[in-house]
């Protein structure tokens, strides 16, 4: 079945410091590939999306590639802010034009001043 | 434009108690999803509505949750009896028809469950 793997969390970095936050999915076929962030007190916002093999989304800094190679969309950013600090979410649909999303467990992400 | 509105935004209640969240979509959105997060665990989808038809429901975890979604504009997901394991995020979310190529829908900021 379909299913994402992603690191488990809490990560707390300082701010500048460098981030990954990995994400390995299964699937069958051609899935669509996604980070979703909420930041406290605020509901699921988009980050980024991939939508075939070796697309790279990116937005706010943050970027992930889609590789289908490793089955992976690690999400970096070169520099982070202590503005960051939120819950990560990886999460992908089957395929094109649908809507089950299948999410990660989600990793905290706390960024020190 | 407003977006995805949920309410309550917290709500605490006793096991075996109802509670009812509602939802309002972005408007122009025909299709409404319910997805929710226990304690920890990841976000699991529990249905699809397609204006007021529901067209996915494969994901409600029992009979103590109904969703309605009348005249296909705001919805509501009401759970009775509440138990312990219900406890979690409820998030609602909602897209046009013909969902742009990456699936994108538009979250709400989610209702919290706690069930005491």
């Amino acid at each position: 079945g379909n299913s994402v793997t992603q690191m488990e969390g809490p990560v707390t970095l300082s701010e500048e410091a460098f981030l990954t936050i990995n994400c390995t999915y299964t699937a069958t076929g051609y899935p669509s590939l996604f980070w979703y962030v909420q930041y406290p007190g605020e509901g699921l916002q988009l980050l980024l999306k991939a939508t075939k093999a070796d697309d790279k989304g990116s937005n706010k800094g943050f970027e992930a590639t889609y590789r289908k190679e490793t089955t992976s969309f690690h999400l970096e950013k070169g520099s982070v802010q202590v503005s960051d600090s939120a819950v990560y979410f990886c999460a992908l649909t089957p395929a094109a034009g649908t809507y089950k999303y299948i999410f990660g467990t989600g990793t905290r992400l706390k960024v020190l001043a | 434009e407003a977006g995805v509105t949920q309410f309550p935004s917290h709500s605490v209640i006793e096991k075996g108690q109802t509670v009812t969240l509602r939802c309002d979509p972005i408007s122009g959105h025909d299709n409404l999803y319910w997805y929710r997060r226990v304690m920890g665990k990841e976000i699991k989808f529990l249905l699809h509505f397609v204006k007021e038809s529901k067209q996915d429901e494969s994901g409600m975890p029992n009979n103590r949750f109904l969703a309605e979604r009348t005249g296909g504009t705001y919805s509501t997901l009401k759970v009775q009896p509440a138990e312990l394991e219900d406890s979690g995020v409820y998030f609602c979310a909602s897209s046009r028809t013909g969902i742009d190529l990456g699936n994108t829908i538009y979250f709400g900021e989610g209702s919290w469950l706690t069930v005491v």
